[in-house]
């Protein structure tokens, strides 16, 4: 059964950082992997998709790498901005016949402090 | 083009009531899917429309919930009778019907509150 952790639950920084937010999972067999953005009593906004054979994606100030071999994919946020407060969460497509369900972590709740 | 839509976005209902849920999803995606999110806990998939058939049900809690998608657009999640612990945010998502690439588009969430 695949599992999603994500570490740490909450996180605080100073405006202006480089951040990473880290993201494991149990099984390497995904089809790809997915940050999201939600902003409180929003949805969640898709910020980068990785495929399962790819190493990282852009966007930006975000940078998602993905490391299936070991289970891990970090999400790099930039010069953090206070917009960027929001809590993200990380979902695998597990490579499963017939299913396009994802599997989410907990999330990150990140603060960017002015 | 609008995006996925959700109603309502909050509901309050006791413990035994019947509560319904409706999705739109984005104009011309085939896949449909319903999450839910419980105090505490991480989104969970709870199933997955293919134009209106059912693909995939495995994270329907119980028999308690009826998801239906009569004509392959709008989709309806029904709670009948609820519990305590259906308490949580729902969201449907949307993606084209295409490959394993394609990102899943969330809605708002509907907030329901049972007492």
């Amino acid at each position: 059964k695949q599992e999603v952790t994500q570490i740490p639950a909450a996180l605080s920084v100073p405006e202006g950082e480089n951040l990473v937010l880290n993201c494991s999972f149990t099984d390497s067999a995904i089809y790809n992997l997915q940050w999201f953005r939600q902003d409180p009593g929003k949805g969640l906004t898709s910020l980068l998709l990785i495929q399962s054979s790819q190493r990282e994606q852009t966007s930006g100030r975000l940078n998602a790498s993905l490391d299936k071999s070991s289970g891990r994919s970090t999400l790099y946020i930039a010069a953090s901005q206070p917009g960027d407060s929001a809590t993200y969460l990380c979902a695998v497509r597990p490579r499963i016949q017939g299913a396009q369900k994802l599997v989410f972590g907990q999330g990150t709740r990140l603060t960017i402090n002015p | 083009e609008a995006g996925v839509t959700q109603f309502p976005s909050h509901s309050v209902i006791e413990k035994g009531q019947t509560v319904t849920l409706r999705c739109d999803p984005i104009s011309g995606h085939d896949n449909l899917y319903w999450y839910r999110r419980v105090m505490g806990k991480e989104i969970k998939f709870l199933l997955h429309f293919v134009k209106e058939s059912k693909q995939d049900e495995s994270g329907m809690p119980n028999n308690r919930f009826l998801a239906e998608r009569t004509g392959g657009t709008y989709s309806t999640l029904k709670v009948q009778p609820a519990e305590l612990e259906d308490s949580g945010v729902y969201f449907c998502a949307s993606s084209p019907l295409a490959g394993s690439g394609e990102t899943q588009y969330f809605g708002p969430g509907t907030r329901l509150l049972v007492l």
